[in-house]
């Protein structure tokens, strides 16, 4: 299977703890993705990636939060000090490298999603 | 500021019906892509059809078409002749094309379809 693949695919945590979510990409896309969707939601973005380079870190996204991409390949997201309102999926996503700056397709495959829980 | 605007929460069509789901969007960029993915009850998310500003043509992907109405910044996805497998929750999305946002999909609250037999 070369779809984006994404582990766990839950964690229940206590809160203060951290956790980190992985994301293996498809592996021909240089774009990865993070977003977290609460139940009901759309998915808000979280970070994006540019092979090993974090390109946009969203401004709702707490010192809590970071996520890095060491070798432009997977991505980890670690969550610290968890709380309650962390409680969400975290979905990962990859897309196809472009070829300039005009509108493609380009569209986003998404990952199944971390879901995590924080009692 | 929101940048996508779904403003129906839910909706009931009956099978082999045609469902019309409103998507309004926000931007002041010439150039942007817009999307719509469905999200069943199993999660995952799951792209359908795409259109881009300058494209002159409405999209159409099978039995999904996007009505495109540019100056009313308006992109409703057209399900024709629905089945009980479109029942899934629907998202429009948009991708902006400009330095500072190069890449970053924004996504609406989504719209609950449920299918009837």
């Amino acid at each position: 299977d070369t779809g984006v693949s994404q582990d766990p695919r839950h964690k229940i945590t206590k809160r203060g703890q951290n956790v980190t979510f992985r994301c293996d990409p498809i592996s021909e896309h240089n774009r990865l993705y993070w977003y977290r969707q609460t139940l009901g939601q759309g998915p808000e973005f979280l970070t994006y990636f540019q092979n090993e380079a974090q390109l946009e870190k969203s401004r709702l996204l707490s010192d809590r939060f970071s996520a890095e991409r060491p070798k432009g390949s997977f991505s980890t997201l670690e969550i610290q000090r968890t709380e309650q309102g962390d409680s969400a999926m975290y979905l990962c996503a990859s897309s196809s490298p472009e070829g300039g700056r005009t509108p493609s397709s380009g569209e986003l495959f998404f990952g199944e999603g971390s879901r995590l829980t924080v009692l | 500021a929101q940048k996508i605007t779904q403003t129906q929460p839910g909706m009931f069509v009956q099978e082999k019906e045609a469902v019309t789901l409103d998507c309004t969007y926000d931007t002041s960029d010439p150039s942007y892509g817009l999307f719509w993915y469905k999200q069943p009850s199993s999660g995952e998310m799951i792209f359908l059809i795409y259109q881009g500003s300058y494209d002159q043509q409405n999209a159409t992907e099978g039995r999904y078409s996007l009505n495109f109405q540019k100056a009313r910044k308006s992109a409703n996805l057209v399900i024709s002749a629905s089945q009980l497998g479109d029942s899934a929750m629907y998202f429009c999305a948009m991708r902006e094309i400009r330095t500072d946002s190069w890449g970053k999909f924004q996504f609406g609250a989504g719209t609950q379809v449920v299918v009837t037999p």
